[in-house]
């Protein structure tokens, strides 16, 4: 079956890094997509990887090794706004997005 | 970027009552859009794929005849939710895929049933 993986909730601190890990098994494999979902609104797009590597975007990183089925975002200078739900999804070989369940960050000051 | 514009942002409806929601693609064409609903604190759940001019593709588990599926344009489409009970209470989210590299998310709507 297919399967995404990714940490259920994480707390970090106000101006720290943090790191949201992400791991995958799908029928193939056509890009993994990040997204940032606020309580209560629908998901906004953060990062699309289809290549092995880093893509960077601002306080915002991500990477992917296609090889080991694992991603991982990265957030530099945390916000008190970046508190959201972090959605991992990866599109299948039919073009589906297959999606995580989210992971909680709770930022504390 | 691509704008998905669903309405409305939430309803409260009588059980028994059917409820429409509409998800338009604002500037630009959909030939393909996405239904989800989401419960609380779970993640998103594809309901169905709706093709402009065709019959939507539901999921599995996903009553058709519940969840009705409308695309008529290739900027609008509709899920109505006939005869809602409690249970079909949700959050649901409409988005649309431009080529294949990112979906576009409508703003959601918060479907209560009381």
């Amino acid at each position: 079956g297919q399967n995404i993986d990714q940490p259920t909730e994480m707390t970090a601190t106000e101006g720290a890094i943090v790191q949201i890990n992400c791991t995958y098994q799908t029928s193939g494999f056509n890009g993994l997509f990040w997204y940032q979902q606020h309580a209560g609104e629908a998901p906004t797009f953060l990062s699309y990887n289809v290549l092995d590597g880093l893509e960077e975007k601002g306080r915002f990183s991500s990477f992917l090794s296609r090889s080991k089925g694992y991603s991982y975002l990265l957030l530099k200078e945390l916000q008190m706004k970046d508190s959201a739900s972090y959605l991992c999804a990866v599109m299948d070989s039919n073009y589906q997005l297959i999606w995580g369940a989210g992971t909680k960050l709770i930022i504390k000051p | 970027g691509a704008v998905v514009s669903q309405h409305p942002s939430w309803v409260i409806c009588k059980s028994g009552t059917s409820v429409k929601i509409e998800c338009r693609s604002l500037d630009f064409q959909a030939t393909t859009m996405f239904w989800y609903r989401q419960f609380p604190k779970q993640s998103l759940m594809l309901m169905a794929t709706s093709n402009e001019g065709s019959k939507a593709t539901y999921e599995q588990g996903v009553e058709k005849d519940k969840f009705l599926i409308n695309h008529a344009s290739l900027t609008l489409s509709t899920l109505t939710v006939t005869s809602a009970h409690p249970e079909d209470s949700s959050f649901y989210i409409c988005s649309a895929r431009v080529g294949t590299t990112e979906a576009f998310f409508g703003q959601g709507t918060r479907l209560t049933v009381v």
